[in-house]
């Protein structure tokens, strides 16, 4: 079984660009998250998508933040215009419904200079 | 919302000797206690956890403990050995699927041959 897989590894971008990240759950996980652990701190939640809804979307920084999930499937998280505070490792994880367990992707790293 | 706090933010200690994490917890409600292991490069994994009807879960040579009253619990890892060396994250949740994860600061074990 393919694991969660996220797009790109690494992206460095200057401030004021636009990044999207890309994410792909485990086939049949219909939650799916995104976190952000910034330097030495938390894994800190961004937000929850069951199928193509937003569940919870409490943990989203601002409005330079957009995450979409068309079709339920892949979901990708856009940051315009990025910031330098924006930097950091962004995971992404899948559970499967009514599921306690997540599992993560490798993260992509964001550096924003 | 739930606040998680975990200590020591970096452990060494010699291979063979034991390790231990400490979480505590905010909200009363939480019932399902994640732990996660992050090895450099590498993705969160989780690696045991434990539900608050139980006290104390054990994996080889990992061991869980849960205070429900003092709303602590903790990682235990005996008989260290190099490949335990990662980053930890103890986690807190109310289960049943369409709740996010409220993760600790991590701790990062070194363990020294």
């Amino acid at each position: 079984e393919a694991g969660v897989t996220q797009f790109p590894s690494h992206s460095v971008i200057e401030k004021g660009q636009t990044v999207t990240l890309r994410c792909d759950p485990i086939s049949g996980h219909d939650n799916l998250y995104w976190y952000r652990r910034v330097m030495g701190k938390e894994i800190k939640f961004l937000l929850h998508f069951v199928k193509e809804s937003k569940q919870d979307e409490s943990g989203m920084p601002n409005n330079r933040f957009l995450a979409e999930r068309t079709g339920g499937t892949y979901s990708t998280l856009k940051v315009q215009p990025a910031e330098l505070e924006d930097s950091g490792v962004y995971f992404c994880a899948s559970s499967q419904e009514y599921a306690n367990e997540q599992y993560f992707g490798p993260g992509t790293r964001l550096t924003v200079t | 919302g739930e606040n998680v706090e975990q200590h020591p933010s970096t452990l060494s200690v010699q291979e063979g000797d034991s390790a231990v994490i400490k979480c505590t917890y905010s909200d009363s409600a939480s019932n399902y206690f994640p732990w996660y292991k992050q090895e450099l490069g590498k993705r969160p994994q989780l690696i045991i956890d434990i539900r608050s009807n139980v006290g104390e879960k054990k994996d080889q040579r990992i061991a869980v403990t849960l205070n429900k009253t003092a709303k602590h619990f903790s990682l235990h890892i005996t008989e260290t050995q190099p490949e335990d060396s990662a980053v930890y994250f103890c986690a807190a949740l109310r289960s049943g699927g369409y709740q996010k994860v409220t993760f600790g600061t991590g701790t990062k074990l070194q363990v020294i041959p």
